[in-house]
């Protein structure tokens, strides 16, 4: 298994602030995605990434994947209380039907 | 929007009974996947489906069973619960393609609880 290893596990900021979540692993991907799960639902997809050292934003939210595609990060800009959530990092595993690996997940929450 | 389902959504149920948590989508997806979620912990990957009548088991060993006899409906089974299958189980679909972004889209997730 690919171990994917994300960092915080717990953020909690006020509305405003900036926050970097890391998603690292000694294996690399093919590509790594970015989820997004609230209480009581399943994960919803924010973005991938696919060609080592590319950048995506999402509004307020920077995506980037390391030169090596092995690390990934989430940059969340002036944070809102609706961004309160656990956020996923996942590796896509070819050899598993294109299956996901997944991170712990960071929790984040945003107060006003 | 993905329209993915899962029904029951929570289930508290007795050792030892056989319980089937169901999974459907609409989007005519050919890969299925089940995965399973302890709070605070990543989700694992316990079975996947590459289409109808085929079923493969994932990186985490369980004791449950799944078939996939139509396209659409991706069914898991275990024949007799225990407490250590406590847990919230998330059924996910995706379709084959040669596009290196692959989506999965999930479905709510069913919470159960083995007493």
């Amino acid at each position: 298994t690919q171990l994917l290893e994300q960092s915080p596990q717990f953020l909690s900021i006020q509305e405003g602030e900036n926050l970097t979540v890391y998603c690292n692993s000694s294996s690399v991907f093919s590509s790594l995605q970015w989820y997004r799960q609230e209480p009581g639902e399943g994960p919803v997809l924010l973005v991938t990434v696919v060609t080592g050292g590319e950048v995506k934003k999402l509004k307020r939210l920077t995506f980037q994947f390391g030169d090596a595609r092995k690390d990934s990060s989430l940059h969340i800009t002036a944070a809102q209380p609706g961004d309160t959530g656990l956020y996923l990092c996942a590796g896509v595993v070819e050899s598993s039907g294109y299956a996901l690996n997944f991170g712990k997940g960071t929790s984040l929450l945003v107060t006003p | 929007e993905a329209d993915i389902y899962q029904t029951p959504r929570y289930l508290v149920i007795g050792t030892g009974k056989k319980i089937t948590l169901e999974c459907s989508q609409t989007m005519g997806h050919d890969k299925m996947y089940w995965y399973q979620q302890d709070p605070g912990m990543e989700l694992h990957l316990i079975h996947y489906s590459y289409g109808v009548n085929s079923t493969e088991k994932g990186d985490l060993s369980s004791e449950s069973t799944v078939s996939r006899i139509r396209t659409e409906h991706f069914p898991l089974t275990l024949e007799s619960a225990r407490p250590s299958h406590t847990s919230q189980y998330l059924c996910a679909s995706s379709l084959i393609s040669g596009r290196a972004e692959k989506t999965q889209y999930f479905g709510p997730g069913t919470r159960l609880l083995v007493l």
